[in-house]
């Protein structure tokens, strides 16, 4: 069965970087597309882009270019978004979701991961 | 980029009864457009895949329909776990995918 853990929430400084890691279990990992996907507080869900766990090739949204980078580390199956140069608006629950039955749709979800930008 | 507008914001309606979901896209998607129920403090199930395809374990009241611009999510009688948040989710503008900003279905 596919399961996804997150890193516990975080409060940042502005400024700052946070990583959100996300723990992977019950399939072959190597084998699907990891997303990555964010929602402030009250807020809709924003897409921030995607990463083929099996070749590290990702794609960001255009909002998140050169602030994000997501990697994967194959031996502890576990995928990790990173973002700098945070601010107050980035203040939002980050998920993690999977590609795994339904190609290019999300049916595989992360907990949540709260981070908190705040001075 | 594709926006995906929602409505209508707020369903307000009681159990047992149907909910129409609106979801229109600023440009044709074809059928690359999904539907996503989110209840609070949990993160969102998907529900319908290609417009009207129920995903594993979606119970038969949730359907889906339309191409192009314009979708609807129809859930034919209302159960009290079914009042929560639902998200449209286009997947066509690739590499780029984006949500509708969503519609709050409430007891009334």
């Amino acid at each position: 069965q596919v399961h996804l853990v997150q890193s516990g929430a975080e409060v940042k400084k502005p400024g700052a970087s946070v990583t959100v890691s996300c723990k992977a279990s019950g399939y072959t990992f190597t084998g699907y597309y990891m997303h990555w996907v964010r929602q402030a507080p009250g807020q809709g869900l924003e897409w921030m882009g995607r990463i083929n766990l099996k070749s590290a090739v990702t794609v960001y949204a255009p909002k998140f270019q050169g602030r994000v980078t997501m990697t994967g580390n194959t031996s502890i199956t576990t995928a990790y978004m990173n973002l700098s140069g945070l601010k107050s608006d980035d203040t939002a629950i980050y998920f993690c979701a999977l590609e795994y039955f339904y190609q290019f749709y999300f049916d595989f979800w992360g907990q949540g991961s709260l981070i908190t930008v705040s001075s | 980029e594709i926006v995906l507008t929602q409505s209508p914001a707020t369903l307000s309606l009681s159990p047992g009864e149907r909910a129409t979901l609106s979801c229109r896209a600023s440009q044709s998607v074809r059928t690359n457009l999904a539907w996503y129920q989110q209840r609070p403090g949990q993160p969102p199930r998907l529900l319908i895949c290609d417009a009207s395809t129920r995903a594993t374990g979606i119970p038969d009241r949730f359907s889906g329909s339309g191409s192009g611009t314009d979708f609807t999510l129809t859930i034919s009688s209302l159960e009290s776990e079914d009042f929560a948040l639902y998200f449209c989710l286009q997947r066509s503008d690739w590499p780029s995918w984006t949500f509708g900003q969503g519609t709050k279905v409430e007891i009334k």
